[in-house]
């Protein structure tokens, strides 16, 4: 069953700690990326990356990290200095145009 | 870089009626226009695209219409239903001539509420 992976569902977790939300695929898709969604704003772009070993900041990236060591994987890092990171986590992946969009990792900070 | 409008942020409608929802962008080189929709406590899916070769797109009872001249786009929706109420979201991308990163930028998103 193809499609786009993302764990843990919900997280909770105190302030000042680093968590990584994982997200996988099996699209056989070269492009994958993070959008962070609050509400009212809709989807905004942390990270994406276009091939394997390489990724660029999207328009809110400060205060996150990623990876991108296999096609599969793109893991998201929210560190400490992420000023309001409670949020919902969107991972997406996509060739040339429609994105897949995984079910979401909604992220609380106590 | 990219700066994409949507209207409204809520709109409601009877069962049957149909619905309009408006973006606007600001970059006159993006040239693919998708529409998402996103039911409650899911994951956001493409319903409908559209490319700046061509005018107008339907699918069913949905459409979608692009004026490049104005950079707007809309999303129309007939017949409503009360399994259409979501969240919809418009978004644009530049084309591979552009010097930007070609990434999607998103609306702000329209809740969308079919009342039976």
């Amino acid at each position: 069953d193809g499609g786009i992976t993302q764990s843990p569902k919900y997280l909770f977790r105190k302030e000042g700690q680093n968590v990584t939300l994982s997200c996988e695929q099996n699209l056989n898709h070269d492009a994958m990326y993070w959008y962070r969604q609050d509400p009212g704003q809709g989807l905004r772009l942390i990270y994406y990356s276009q091939i394997v070993n390489d990724f660029q900041k999207g328009d809110i990236a400060e205060g996150y990290s990623v990876s991108r060591e296999k096609k599969e994987s793109f893991p998201l890092t929210v560190t400490s200095a992420q000023k309001n990171p409670t949020a919902f986590y969107l991972c997406a992946s996509g060739r040339t145009g429609e994105l897949f969009f995984g079910e979401g990792s909604r992220l609380t900070v106590l | 870089g990219e700066n994409v409008e949507q209207h409204p942020s809520t709109l409601s409608v009877q069962e049957g009626d149909s619905a309009v929802i408006k973006c606007t962008y600001s970059d006159s080189a993006s040239n693919y226009f998708p529409w998402y929709k996103q039911e409650l406590g899911k994951r956001p899916q493409l319903i409908i695209d559209i490319r700046s070769n061509v005018g107008e797109k339907k699918d069913q009872r949905i459409a979608v219409t692009l004026n490049k001249t104005a950079k707007h786009f809309s999303l129309h929706i007939t017949e409503t239903q009360p399994e259409d109420s979501a969240v919809y979201f418009c978004a644009a991308r530049a084309g591979i001539s552009s010097g930007s990163a070609r990434q999607l930028t998103f609306g702000s998103g329209t809740q969308l509420t079919v009342l039976p």
